[in-house]
């Protein structure tokens, strides 16, 4: 079965610092990954994904997460945070497998910019 | 704008009652799913739908039951609350079961049992 782990309850960084949100993961097969961003009484919204190729993927609103497989881990990067990415970041596998669409969240991160 | 949408937003229920958590989408996505959000817990699948007709369970679906009559809709059932079913329920749909694109999540109902 899938998993995540997100190590961190909260990460707290200055605006314009760098910001990283931290994600490992397990799964038998190839994995599909993924990052979400969900602000207060709002549902989930898709940031940027790692199917295959380039280990560094690009997403929305400036983020972007590299892809290691030796690490099992699929760490959130943005180079320099706004107060506005205050928000609770998941982190989602799937086996990249025939058959499968079931997500595996890890328990989310608060993510507190400073202005 | 094209997305999920979920009724009621917000609902106080006695316990022993019974709900009907609404979710339309209209991006005639073929998959739909049933998620539960508890803090420190992250999101749980309650069901899900491969496509019209079909259903299944997924990692916390006692107390639950869901249908699929066709593309659009795909309504949640609590038959009898407890209050261990107290939480933010999210619908979400992705265009197919099997393939590398990302779910879409509706707003939430967040559910309180008493």
């Amino acid at each position: 079965a899938q998993s995540v782990a997100q190590p961190e309850d909260q990460v707290n960084v200055a605006e314009g610092n760098p910001l990283t949100v931290k994600c490992t993961y397990s799964v038998s097969g190839n994995p599909y990954l993924f990052w979400y961003v969900q602000y207060p009484n709002r549902g989930l919204q898709f940031l940027l994904k790692y199917i295959t190729g380039d280990n560094l993927v690009k997403g929305s609103y400036g983020f972007e997460a590299e892809f290691n497989k030796s690490q099992t881990s699929f760490h959130l990067k943005k180079p320099s945070a706004l107060v506005s990415d205050s928000a609770l970041y998941f982190c989602a596998v799937r086996d990249g497998g025939y058959g499968n669409n079931r997500l595996a969240f890890g328990k989310g991160n608060q993510v507190v910019v400073i202005p | 704008t094209a997305g999920i949408t979920q009724a009621p937003t917000s609902q106080i229920l006695a316990a022993g009652r019974s709900m009907t958590l609404r979710c339309t989408q209209d991006m005639r996505h073929n998959a739909m799913y049933w998620y539960r959000q508890d803090l420190g817990l992250g999101l749980r699948l309650i069901h899900y739908s491969n496509t019209a007709g079909t259903t299944g369970k997924g990692e916390v679906p006692d107390g639950y039951s869901v249908s699929r009559a066709n593309t659009d809709d795909f309504p949640l059932t609590l038959a009898s609350a407890v209050p261990s079913q107290t939480s933010v329920y999210f619908c979400a749909s992705s265009p197919y079961w099997d393939g590398d694109q990302p779910q879409h999540f509706g707003d939430g109902t967040r559910l309180s049992i008493l």
